[in-house]
């Protein structure tokens, strides 16, 4: 019963590149957030959306942009990429009271 | 903003002892505080959460209290298994669970 899945599990990618990365969920949830993930700071939040066409600043949006053009995807975009983004990327879809449902992560490298 | 963190870094303990993990937050707003549980290689995953108008909730072998006051709030573990091996992580919400702020992380190994 797969509910939130993401474009790539690995991605590899030269500095100053453009980056798309895609989150499809399946639960026809309004919130949708993109986290990454690096060691010992755990998840920060990027940027998150509760609507289709909406979206909020996270904690680290810096170098980040987002799309929400239909509720089911919500798709993270690094303008230029640099190797300070290399990292885990995880999209997730639910929250209000309820579990945020995790995807399976994109491990990203920028060479 | 809010900021939570997160005690201890890692925790070993060993089959069948309890393990504890505490986190302090900062925004005395915040109201919805859950947990989640990332095994090796997969997502994290909810396991327990609390709301701040309730002090402790348990499921099971696992339990959460809060203290408003103080602002913070731990997870208990007891009979710990190899299974419960995991990254545990705390969150705190200002606002109903919209969105998260996530602790840092607490790796906990459950020794055979």
């Amino acid at each position: 019963d797969v509910k939130v899945t993401q474009s790539s599990r690995y991605l590899v990618k030269r500095t100053g590149e453009k980056v798309f990365l895609e989150c499809v969920q399946d639960m026809d949830h309004e919130n949708m957030f993109w986290y990454r993930q690096d060691p010992g700071l755990g998840l920060r939040l990027i940027y998150f959306s509760y609507d289709v066409k909406m979206k909020e600043k996270g904690d680290i949006p810096e170098g980040y942009s987002v799309s929400r053009e239909k509720k089911e995807r919500f798709s993270l975009i690094l303008e230029s990429a640099s190797t300070n983004q290399t990292s885990m990327y995880l999209c997730a879809a639910g929250g209000g009271y309820n579990e945020q449902f995790f995807g399976p992560g994109t491990r990203l490298t920028v060479l | 903003g809010e900021n939570v963190e997160q005690h201890p870094s890692t925790l070993s303990v060993q089959e069948g002892d309890s393990a504890v993990i505490k986190c302090t937050y900062s925004d005395s707003a915040s109201n919805y505080f859950p947990w989640y549980k990332q095994e090796l290689g997969k997502r994290p995953q909810l396991i327990i959460d609390i709301r701040s108008n309730v002090g402790e909730k348990k499921d099971q072998r696992i339990a959460v209290t809060l203290n408003k006051t103080a602002k913070h709030f731990s997870l208990h573990i007891t009979e710990t298994q190899p299974e419960d091996s995991a990254v545990y992580f705390c969150a705190a919400s200002p606002n109903y669970g919209q969105n998260f702020v996530f602790g840092p992380g607490t790796r906990l190994s459950v020794l055979p």
